[in-house]
């Protein structure tokens, strides 16, 4: 059974980088988009960005400046660097798996094994 | 609009059928994901595609789509399903709805 855990520093502070680590256990990473998303304090999802494992990326229009997603197959490890981070960045961080394809009629994307979930909070 | 709106909160008596809704131009291409989230806990993919549902989830959850419009079924509602609720999907982005918070009375 596929497990992820991400790590990293739980306190990042304001204009800084933040730095999370997804580490992939129980399964290959191969063949999958890798995601990041986060959940700000009382708040709903966000999608940050994903990653297919050969190396290709998809950000958040909103967020694209600043985000960047990078995998390690060697490692079975994506990582997400996240910089000039102010109060607003901080939020639960989760990674997860995500499935994307096409049927005869519509296209499905769903991310289907997600990890605990690491709380960063930006704070001087 | 490449959003997905969600109604905030709908409550459902015990046993009975609640539908949550999510409305979105990207959903007349592409099938929504649900995610069931309880406190302090990680979203849960409860349905997928067309109407699939992950191992380990009850049957009592449905998916269905028309148009730009998807919806989440829960039929015969148990108090473990009270969760807020996500729909996903993808365009030239992807996008999280806005989350429907469920109360099972």
């Amino acid at each position: 059974q596929v497990q992820l855990q991400e790590s990293g520093p739980a306190l990042v502070k304001p204009s800084e980088t933040l730095s999370l680590t997804c580490t992939v256990s129980g399964g290959s990473i191969s063949n999958y988009y890798w995601s990041w998303i986060r959940q700000p304090p009382g708040k709903g999802l966000e999608w940050i960005g994903n990653i297919y494992y050969i190396g290709s990326t998809n950000y958040n229009p909103s967020l694209k400046s600043r985000v960047t997603i990078s995998v390690d197959t060697s490692k079975n490890q994506f990582s997400l660097k996240f910089s000039s981070v102010t109060a607003t960045d901080t939020a639960v961080y989760y990674c997860a798996r995500a499935v994307a394809g096409s049927s005869i009629y519509f296209y499905y994307y769903y991310m289907d094994v997600w990890g605990k979930g690491t709380t960063v909070t930006v704070s001087s | 609009s490449s959003e997905l709106t969600q109604d905030p909160a709908v409550s459902v008596a015990l046993g009975q059928t609640v539908r949550i809704t999510c409305q979105g131009d990207s959903l007349r291409s592409y099938y929504a994901s649900w995610y069931q989230q309880k406190p302090g806990q990680a979203p849960v993919l409860v349905i997928y595609g067309p109407n699939n549902r992950p191992s380990g989830i009850p049957d009592r959850f449905s998916g269905s789509s028309s148009g730009n419009t998807a919806s989440l079924t829960i039929t015969g509602a148990q108090a473990e399903d009270e969760a807020d609720y996500y729909c996903n999907s993808r365009d030239s982005s992807v996008h999280f709805g806005t989350g429907t918070k469920v109360t099972v009375l």
